[in-house]
């Protein structure tokens, strides 16, 4: 079966860091792009990151350039988004997609929650 | 980055209706445009990539049209499996941007 398992998410206070891990199973994971999309409560999508298959290309929203940095481990079959500097804003529940035809998201993760607060 | 905009923001329908959510792009972004169907407490599902081909295992009551600007998502028989949030995402050009999203409820 084709999966993405996100993991990572938690309670962090403003300023502070966390890495999120997205694993991958059921298809050849260095064949695909892929991204990361967040959702705050209640709101609609954002998308936040882009790696090719190679990690030769990445792409950020300005909502978090400077701040997240993908990455991704072929031999592991794992995505992560290190994300420093947090603020009250990057509380979302944050998913990792899986690049398909014509830069569409066809398989995501079930999510993983971060709280940023004091 | 290109705005993606959608109407109406939310619609009330019935069993067996149809309904239509339309898209408009900023600006022209060829058929670099997908749609995804969200529901509560569950992540987006691909229901449409490159403005009109099915994804594999959706159901043939959703289509999509529409290049350039302007597109459309169409459910031609509501069924109650569909009441949920429609998002349609441009993927012409990096940052990605997602609609608003579509609220399609039970009248």
């Amino acid at each position: 079966e084709v999966q993405l398992v996100e993991s990572g998410g938690g309670l962090v206070q403003p300023g502070n860091s966390l890495r999120l891990s997205c694993a991958a199973s059921g298809f050849t994971f260095s064949s695909y792009n892929m991204n990361w999309v967040r959702q705050a409560p209640g709101k609609g999508l954002e998308w936040l990151s882009y790696i090719s298959s190679s990690s030769s290309t990445i792409y950020y929203a300005d909502s978090v350039k400077g701040r997240f940095t993908i990455s991704r481990d072929n031999a592991k079959s794992a995505l992560y988004l290190q994300m420093n500097s947090l603020k009250a804003e990057d509380t979302a529940v944050y998913y990792c997609a899986r690049g398909y035809s014509s830069s569409s998201m066809d398989v995501w993760g079930q999510g993983t929650t971060v709280t940023v607060s004091s | 980055d290109i705005q993606m905009t959608q109407s109406p923001s939310s619609v009330s329908a019935s069993i067996g209706d149809r309904v239509t959510i339309t898209c408009r792009a900023r600006q022209g972004i060829s058929s670099w445009l997908a749609w995804y169907q969200q529901k509560p407490g569950k992540a987006p599902n691909l229901l449409i990539y490159a403005a009109s081909s099915l994804q594999s295992g959706v159901p043939s009551r959703f289509s999509g049209s529409g290049s350039g600007t302007d597109f459309t998502l169409s459910i031609s028989s509501l069924q109650p499996e569909d009441f949920a949030t429609y998002y349609c995402q441009q993927a012409n050009s990096f940052p990605f941007t997602f609609g608003p999203g579509t609220k399609v409820d039970i009248k």
